[in-house]
């Protein structure tokens, strides 16, 4: 099973500063790496694909990097409602796993 | 527009049986592979079964494996999951979700499973 470590655990930013989230894959998952936004009792939202091409109706304040081992979700300039959890994602293969999720806090 | 509604939680003793339910609507069922992804409460996500778009493919979790059965029925635009033997770690919300390429471009809004006698 490919493990996927999210850092930090919690980020503490200030409304409109940048947010830099990363996710290490402990093998290869080439760019097959995905990005997820959750809020408090609602259910995941996809963001990014394809480690860099973002979802339908996703702003271009967020956008990811990265391929191989190593992965980044940036958000440019921070908005209200951008405050909440956010999870990578391998799918290299069939067996799938998440990361454990990166809180992202009001400063 | 693209729904996924999820039915069939509640509350079960240690060792009993639930099945859970999924609608899906606005796209053709058909022409999707489909997954259901749990989370523990104040948990992270964690992928349980697939299912190929003709049902031909399955897979699971080893959490899981030998103890649920994914399926789904075309006809009937309708995703499903038998949870046989629960266990209390199994209690988690359960997502229905809608694969393409590999990640989840739609998810329902999940249905609470809660095993605790």
């Amino acid at each position: 099973e490919i493990v996927m470590t999210q850092s930090p655990a919690t980020l503490s930013v200030s409304p409109g500063e940048r947010a830099t989230l990363s996710c290490r894959a402990s093998q290869s998952v080439s760019s097959n790496l995905a990005w997820y936004q959750q809020k408090p009792g609602q259910a995941p939202r996809l963001l990014i694909y394809g480690a860099s091409t973002r979802a339908t109706g996703i702003p271009a304040r967020f956008s990811g990097s990265g391929s191989g081992t190593e992965f980044t979700l940036t958000i440019s300039s921070l908005q209200s409602e951008d405050f909440a959890v956010y999870y990578c994602q391998q799918y290299n293969n069939w067996r799938q796993t998440f990361g454990q999720g990166t809180k992202v806090e009001i400063k | 527009q693209v729904q996924l509604v999820e039915s069939g939680g509640g509350l079960v003793k240690p060792g009993g049986s639930l099945r859970l339910s999924c609608a899906a609507s606005g796209f053709t069922f058909s022409d999707y592979y489909m997954s259901w992804i749990r989370q523990a409460p104040g948990k992270g996500l964690e992928w349980v079964s697939y299912i190929s778009s003709s049902g031909s493919t399955i897979y699971y979790a080893d959490s899981v494996k030998g103890r649920f059965t994914i399926s789904r029925d075309n006809a009937k635009n309708s995703l499903y999951l038998q949870m046989n033997s629960l266990r209390a770690e199994d209690t988690a919300v359960y997502y229905c979700a809608r694969g393409l390429g590999g990640y989840i471009n739609y998810w329902g809004q999940g249905t609470l499973v809660t095993v605790s006698s």
